[in-house]
């Protein structure tokens, strides 16, 4: 399994506050991805890198940010949190973009905006 | 709109029968196909894959189908077992991209 580490778990923050989520990976993985799993929505892409400094948007983007200034650590943040961004966050990485290989995904961070 | 559907949210299966997962798609760019395990609390864990140069491809229970001209893929998972309760999740990608398109997923429940 590719070692992918999330930070924090679990945060419970107030509208308006900016987060920042930490993905963190020791594969040496080029590709990194943020996404979000509501019900009835399954896993949706908010941002991936395809590189240091090397990122795009994904289908969710409005409201978020992201910043990956070395290969192993992708951030997340939500410069002005809502509510509708309650939800469970999962990074992933893979080596090659989506073309023949798996993703390994983190073990998630449960965000609650009150 | 979702390129990539699992219609059935949830399936329950007596153990030891057949489960059968679907997923449809609808980018005819899509030519690979992975199938994902998740538990609660959890993040997703990958099962299987197919390239859409194959129609089949099995690994020990789990066998993915894949019908091209349909734009549909199914998960067979003979004999099913109650460790296998999970949501699975099947995704797309096109080798133009960069990125995986996931399905809904489909929460299964295999009864003892």
């Amino acid at each position: 399994d590719a070692g992918i580490t999330q930070s924090p778990r679990h945060k419970v923050t107030e509208t308006g506050t900016p987060v920042t989520l930490r993905c963190h990976q020791t594969e040496n993985h080029r590709y990194m991805y943020w996404y979000r799993q509501d019900p009835g929505h399954g896993l949706r892409l908010i941002h991936y890198s395809y590189g240091v400094k090397d990122t795009d948007k994904g289908e969710v983007s409005d409201g978020y940010s992201v910043s990956r200034s070395k290969t192993e650590d992708f951030l997340l943040t939500l410069e002005s949190a809502t509510s509708s961004q309650t939800s469970v966050y999962f990074c992933a990485t893979d080596l090659s973009g989506g073309h023949g290989n798996e993703q390994f995904f983190g073990p998630g961070t449960r965000l609650t905006v009150l | 709109d979702q390129q990539v559907k699992q219609n059935s949210p949830s399936l329950s299966v007596q153990e030891g029968r057949i489960s059968i997962l679907n997923c449809d798609y609808t980018n005819s760019m899509f030519d690979y196909f992975l199938w994902y395990k998740k538990y609660p609390a959890e993040g997703p864990t990958f099962l299987i894959s197919i390239s859409s140069i194959k129609d089949k491809n099995e690994d020990g229970r789990f066998t993915v189908f894949l019908n091209k001209s349909a734009k549909h893929l199914s998960l067979h998972i003979v004999p099913s077992q109650p460790g296998d309760s999970a949501v699975y999740f099947c995704a797309a990608s096109a080798r133009s991209g960069n990125q995986f398109y996931f399905g809904t997923g489909t929460s299964l429940t295999v009864i003892p």
